[in-house]
């Protein structure tokens, strides 16, 4: 099955500054890759997403990157905010066709930003 | 149009009581899941339900079982819980399609505690 490695697991940074978290994935059947965002006492918001025929996606103040050849994507944060303190979950899934299957997630990062 | 909502919010059970956790969508979703979050760990895929009349096990499935009841109600029930199933669960639906790249949109969860 798929395994999810998240780094870091915490990331602090100064307001305005950028943020970067990484993860790896295992399976190279994987090719859909959502990052949410967790506050405290609330479900998991998905923020952005990227499919695996694309290399990067942009939102406004967040991008993700994707490379499949190193099994790696990213996401970045960039004029950071006091709103964007939360953890922050990447996942990953493979492509099943007409059924569905579970996300597989990676442990999470808090990211704390200081005013 | 209130999403996923799970009921209860939260809830405290002694070792060996059952109870059953309720999830329900009004987003015409096909596919339904149950996660559960530790500390540290993720969320991890207990269960889900690619289409109604359809369940399959996820990564954690011992000590569960489910029932996807109609199109918008997908349930948790634990027989007889354990100190080890204290966790938060979250309930999430995704894909008017039923593929598995579909968003899956997340509850509020429901904070189980077993003594």
């Amino acid at each position: 099955g798929e395994n999810v490695e998240q780094h870091p697991s915490t990331l602090s940074v100064q307001e305005g500054d950028s943020a970067v978290i990484k993860c790896t994935y295992s399976d190279s059947a994987s090719n859909y890759f959502p990052w949410y965002k967790q506050e405290l006492g609330k479900g998991p918001q998905l923020i952005i997403d990227i499919r695996s025929n694309v290399g990067e996606k942009k939102d406004q103040r967040i991008a993700v990157t994707l490379n499949k050849t190193a099994k790696h994507f990213s996401l970045h944060i960039t004029e950071t905010q006091p709103e964007d303190s939360a953890v922050y979950f990447c996942a990953a899934i493979p492509y099943s066709g007409g059924g569905a299957d579970g996300l597989t997630f990676g442990k999470g990062t808090h990211l704390i930003i200081q005013p | 149009n209130a999403g996923v909502t799970q009921t209860p919010k939260f809830q405290v059970l002694k070792t060996g009581q059952s109870m059953t956790l309720q999830c329900a969508q009004d987003m015409n979703h096909n596919s339904m899941y149950w996660y559960r979050q530790d500390p540290g760990m993720g969320l991890r895929l207990i269960y889900y339900s690619a289409s109604e009349g359809t369940t399959d096990k996820g990564e954690v499935p011992n000590g569960y079982n489910v029932s996807r009841l109609n199109k918008r109600e997908f349930s948790l029930r634990l027989e007889s819980a354990a100190p080890s199933q204290t966790s938060v669960y979250f309930c999430a639906s995704s894909g008017a399609i039923g593929l598995s790249t579909d968003t899956q949109y997340f509850g509020p969860g429901t904070r189980l505690t077993v003594l």
